[in-house]
């Protein structure tokens, strides 16, 4: 099976503007999982989706957003970026729910200038 | 909310020895995952190893395995015979099982970097 990918992997965004980051699961994960990674705050938990739905959301501001379509893939939208926003994105998809066992994209590297 | 909290920023081991990463969290709640993962300058997050805290028996992954303590709030990682391929980033992750009809996500550590002297 083909492992989750992230488009893309490298992204360079001025202050201001907005960007949209994609991820497809592996084939048969219903969940899609964001986490931002920051040399300050580390690994920090953005948002699940469940079915198309979200299904929790961790502490970020309304800018970050996402979707989820039929077909399990997933993006996330951030609006209005700022340079905190430079970070490491990451995608995990997993069977039934964000409890199971979670497999990682290998990432989008976001800078913002 | 939960933490997880990793003591130790850096570890150094030589290569076939055994080293022990220290994790801690602290939580109310009862039912529970806790993980393991490995991140190389790849970057890409790899999962070594995973307990059931409703499970009393430490699990174990070839030459991973974990000393789980649940009363005491603690899961250290044990890595036997290291081998210049286990360098990476580790970070020790905890999730709910039940959080309001879904789970919250993984909540991380800061990690622990590994370093395998040859």
């Amino acid at each position: 099976k083909a492992g989750v990918t992230q488009t893309p992997r490298y992204l360079i965004k001025t202050r201001g503007q907005q960007v949209t980051l994609s991820c497809s699961p592996i084939s048969g994960h219903r969940s899609v999982s964001w986490y931002q990674q920051t040399p300050g705050q580390g690994l920090q938990f953005l948002f699940e989706y469940f079915s198309e739905t979200q299904r929790n959301k961790g502490n970020f501001p309304g800018r970050f957003s996402g979707r989820q379509f039929s077909n399990s893939r997933s993006e996330m939208n951030v609006s209005t970026l700022e340079l905190g926003d430079s970070a490491l994105y990451l995608c995990a998809s997993s069977l039934e729910g964000s409890n199971n066992e979670q497999f990682f994209g290998p990432g989008t590297r976001l800078t913002v200038l | 909310a939960q933490t997880v909290t990793q003591s130790q920023p850096e570890m150094s081991v030589q290569e076939a020895e055994t080293v022990t990463l220290s994790c801690t969290y602290d939580t109310s709640e009862s039912d529970y995952y806790l993980f393991w993962y490995k991140q190389p300058p790849s970057r890409q997050m790899i999962l070594v190893i995973r307990q059931e805290a409703y499970k009393q028996q430490n699990a174990t992954e070839n030459r991973f395995s974990v000393n789980f303590q649940k009363a005491a709030k603690s899961f250290s990682l044990k890595i036997s015979d290291s081998q210049l391929g286990d360098a990476a980033m580790y970070f020790c992750a905890y999730i709910d099982l039940y959080s309001g009809g879904g789970a919250d996500g993984l909540t991380f550590g800061k990690g622990t970097h590994l370093i395998i002297q040859p």
